[in-house]
């Protein structure tokens, strides 16, 4: 089945400064690969996602980018402020196999 | 508002009992996921289920059971509770069994005391 990894476990950047998380998944099937926030208590929720169709996407501050070739993808946060403090989930799946999703990323974001 | 609905929201029980948590998909979805996540940790797949079959299994205990029933609502029962089994419970729904955007309930909070 998919295996997803996700790093780092834990980033700390300061406000204003750029924040890149990185996963990679092992089955070549998957197609589609959303990003999760989830702050303290509260549901996972998607904030951005990208098909294999496309290598880039992007949303005001927040992009993703997807090499499939090297079976990797990204999420970009620029301008970071103190509410994209969260824990972050990436996750792949394809048309016919379940999302799978990696251990997250504990973003803190400094003033 | 995510369009899942999960009840109850807490829920406080003794070592040794069984409880039985609900989920509602938005409307239209057939797939539905459970997770467990405990505390400071990631989401651990536990089931999921596409209109009425399950599809998928993860690290589900066997103390642990679910089904999905004929309106699409799905039902996640924990048996023998033991201390450990302390969690937050989420279900997810998607409109099918993958590919597409899963969209999470608020939980269940699970104390064993």
């Amino acid at each position: 089945g998919e295996n997803v990894e996700q790093h780092p476990s834990t980033l700390s950047v300061q406000e204003g400064d750029s924040a890149v998380i990185k996963c990679t998944y092992s089955d070549s099937a998957s197609n589609y690969f959303p990003w999760y926030k989830q702050e303290l208590g509260k549901r996972p929720q998607l904030i951005i996602d990208i098909r294999s169709n496309v290598g880039e996407k992007k949303d005001q501050r927040i992009a993703v980018t997807l090499n499939k070739t090297a079976k990797h993808f990204s999420l970009h946060i620029t301008e970071t402020q103190p509410e994209d403090s969260a824990v972050y989930f990436c996750a792949a799946a394809g048309t016919a196999s379940k999302l799978t999703f990696g251990t997250g990323t504990r973003l803190q974001v400094t003033l | 508002d995510s369009g899942v609905t999960q009840t109850p929201k807490h829920l406080i029980t003794a070592t040794g009992q069984r409880v039985t948590l609900r989920c509602s998909p938005r409307s239209g979805d057939l797939s539905v996921y459970w997770y467990q996540q405990s505390l400071d940790q990631g989401l651990q797949f536990l089931i999921q289920y596409y209109n009425g079959e399950e599809r998928a299994k993860g690290n589900i205990l066997e103390r642990f059971s679910a089904q999905q029933f004929p309106d699409l609502h799905s039902e996640l029962n924990l048996s023998s509770l033991e201390l450990g089994d302390s969690a937050l419970y989420f279900c997810a729904s998607s409109a099918y069994w993958g590919g597409t955007e899963a969209f999470f309930g608020q939980g269940t909070r699970l104390t064993v005391v």
